[in-house]
């Protein structure tokens, strides 16, 4: 069956701009995560859903960055006045519920913040 | 909270040789430990995982790793490595009432022929 999706797989934006990452998770699967891979770093968790609920965003870096997930299904990353540092590699995974302890991911989308 | 050290940021190795990545961890409560892998502009794929029970778990491609509590490590062990074996290996941990993964920083393998 198909796996996570993630789209763009590439974006290259400007300082300053707004950006959306999509990620359709796999069919069925109401635990949605996001991580963030910074160069030669490993994954770090951002926020998580439970159905259309955010039930953790205690990852989330400061104010511009936001998620939603509004039908349960697909989720969008959204990231205002992007920064030089914002630049990585944003991981979406899904499981079938948050008790299941294995995360699907996805391949990702590369952001790079000129 | 918890966290992750891989100790070897790059393992070379020769085709067939063994091999073996480490991973210590360390948390004040019970954890699930997982190694990933991550080939080229691919996304992460389970290896194998170590939830309770016996303390030698087995995952695909032939890799197996331990989790030895007294010294809270995890290392991922493969008898024979294949050039396909070729990739970013990542540790990683998760508090059972938590549902967040801790990553290390990865090691990454390269086998030579």
């Amino acid at each position: 069956g198909a796996g996570v999706s993630q789209t763009p797989s590439n974006k290259v934006t400007e300082k300053g701009k707004y950006v959306e990452l999509r990620c359709d998770p796999i069919s069925g699967h109401t635990a949605l995560y996001w991580y963030r891979q910074s160069l030669g770093q490993g994954p770090e968790f951002l926020i998580y859903f439970q159905g259309t609920g955010a039930a953790d965003d205690s990852g989330l870096p400061n104010d511009r960055f936001f998620a939603v997930r509004p039908e349960g299904s697909v989720s969008t990353l959204k990231i205002q006045r992007t920064e030089r540092g914002d630049s990585a590699v944003y991981l979406c995974a899904s499981s079938p519920s948050v008790n299941y302890n294995e995360q699907f991911f996805g391949p990702g989308t590369r952001l790079t913040v000129l | 909270a918890q966290s992750v050290t891989q100790l070897d940021s790059q393992v070379p190795v020769f085709e067939e040789a063994p091999v073996e990545l480490r991973c210590n961890y360390s948390s004040s409560v019970s954890v699930y430990l997982f190694w990933y892998v991550q080939y080229p502009n691919q996304g992460l794929q389970l290896l194998l995982k170590y939830l309770s029970g016996s303390t030698l778990v087995k995952g695909i491609n032939g890799f197996e790793a331990e989790f030895n509590k007294s010294q809270t490590s995890f290392h991922l062990r493969k008898p024979s490595v294949h050039i396909s074996d070729t990739a970013e290996y990542f540790c990683a941990v998760m508090r059972g009432s938590n549902y967040k993964l801790t990553f290390g920083k990865g090691t990454l393998l390269t086998v030579n022929p």
